[in-house]
């Protein structure tokens, strides 16, 4: 099984800066066959379930503002929050989808400093 | 617009077998593959299996083998999970998925918002 790794478990960041979150994958992501990296970011907020927010390692999802990206490649990626603002406050998780069993990371949890 | 509107909360006994529904809407559900993810109280996500849009096959994981089974209504355009030999370890949120039509290692999208099943004594 791919085993994800996130850092930090939690982070405060104060409004209108930035937050990185990072993601560790226990084998290379990036799929030869077709150069991508099957990686994702999903955000959930408490009593919500997850929504996704970033694919192919730097995807961003249709609706999602463009202060989040996503980028890294084969073992190790970031999502970043270029400038928090309060309704970011949420877990965030990465997912490998390159084999089976899918497999997510830990989560990190963004808080308002 | 796209939608899975799950079943109900749940309480059950340890030993008995619970089953979740997902009825999605705003799509074809034959077309896409279907993920089911668990969320135990307070813990991260973790994925169960898949039921192909073929409708002929599942791919379960290895930790559930045995124990769940995947299956689909297209009359009522309706997936559900069964798991069965029910332990306390089995409370969680259990959410119904929606994956591309890329085949079975996708991402999720959209979700369900999660039905809530309870195992105590």
């Amino acid at each position: 099984d791919i085993v994800m790794t996130q850092s930090p478990d939690s982070l405060a960041v104060s409004l209108g800066e930035r937050a990185t979150i990072n993601c560790k994958s226990g084998q290379s992501l990036l799929y030869s066959s077709n150069n991508k990296n099957h990686l994702a970011w999903y955000q959930q907020k408490p009593g919500q379930p997850p929504t996704l927010i970033i694919y192919w390692a730097s995807t961003r999802e249709s609706g999602v503002p463009d202060r989040f990206s996503g980028s890294g490649s084969g073992t190790d990626f970031t999502l970043t929050i270029s400038s928090l603002q309060a309704e970011d406050v949420a877990v965030y998780y990465c997912q490998q989808y390159y084999t089976t069993p899918l497999t997510f990371g830990g989560g990190t949890k963004v808080e308002i400093k | 617009q796209v939608q899975l509107l799950q079943s109900g909360a749940e309480v059950k006994k340890p030993g008995a077998s619970v089953k979740v529904s997902c009825k999605a809407s705003g799509f074809t559900l034959t077309s896409y593959y279907m993920h089911w993810v668990r969320q135990a109280p307070g813990q991260g996500l973790e994925w169960m299996g898949t039921f192909y849009p073929s409708g002929k096959s599942t791919i379960y994981a290895r930790k559930f083998q045995g124990r769940v089974t995947m299956t689909r209504d297209t009359s009522t355009s309706t997936i559900y999970m069964e798991l069965s030999s029910l332990r306390s370890e089995d409370t969680a949120v259990y959410y119904c998925a929606r994956g591309p039509p890329l085949g079975v290692t996708t991402w999720f999208d959209p979700w369900g918002q999660g039905s809530l099943v309870t195992v105590s004594s």
